[in-house]
């Protein structure tokens, strides 16, 4: 049973637009939240991050919100660049786990931002 | 370049033949991981370590083992490599708990 869902495996838009990227979890404990963009035969990159204290983090054209009583949080990307075209992958993580160096990852979501 | 360094980049088994992947960093970083990533899942746990010296298992573990080298050097090892282990391996580090993690470019890895 996932953990961590992304339920929308691919997503297009439009270049200058905004693209909203997805996910839930499951587990209450999660209290840590990254974003990572992957690019073809390349690992993941840290993007932005988020505790559970806060509902917003930005980060120039990266935004996260984490929504804690629905289990959800979203990464706004705004304007959309032809370059951000990668799978996105949210992860999550528990202070009780070990502290928190168990980080669970979703599935990722393929962005396309077309020109 | 500073960062995470995982050889080889691509390698085919035999089902029954061992292989041990390597990986270093050179940030000085405390922590390191290994994680497989198969096509539709996310990035899996196979196994980490906290500190030098020290090793626990992920969420999957089977059929792995890892060693510790140094600070530097995290190895993985599969000791009689099975179909189901086909897969894309990754390494990364992160200098404390609960920091993002730097990942290295990953491993294919077929096993026929």
């Amino acid at each position: 049973d996932q953990q961590v869902k992304q339920n929308s495996p691919s997503l297009s838009v439009q270049e200058g637009r905004i693209s909203i990227l997805n996910c839930d979890y499951t587990n209450s404990m999660f209290d840590y939240f990254l974003w990572y963009k992957k690019y073809p035969a390349e690992g993941p990159t840290f993007l932005i991050s988020i505790s559970s204290i806060k509902d917003k983090n930005e980060d120039g054209r990266f935004t996260v919100f984490l929504n804690k009583s629905a289990k959800h949080l979203s990464l706004h990307i705004v304007p959309s660049q032809p370059g951000d075209s990668a799978v996105y992958f949210c992860a999550a993580s528990a202070m009780g786990d070990n502290y928190g160096q168990n980080f669970v990852f979703g599935p990722g979501t393929r962005l396309s931002v077309l020109p | 370049n500073a960062g995470v360094t995982q050889t080889p980049k691509f390698q085919v088994l035999k089902t029954g033949q061992s292989m041990t992947l390597q990986c270093a960093q050179d940030m000085n970083h405390n922590s390191m991981y290994w994680y497989r990533q198969d096509p539709g899942m996310g990035l899996r746990l196979i196994y980490y370590s906290a500190s030098e010296g020290t090793t626990d298992k992920g969420e999957v573990p089977n059929g792995y083992n890892v060693s510790r080298l140094n600070k530097r050097e995290f190895s993985l090892r599969l000791e009689s490599a099975a179909p189901s282990q086909t897969s894309v391996y990754f390494c990364a580090s992160t200098v404390r708990v609960r920091s993002s993690q730097h990942f290295g470019d990953g491993t294919r890895l077929s096993i026929l």
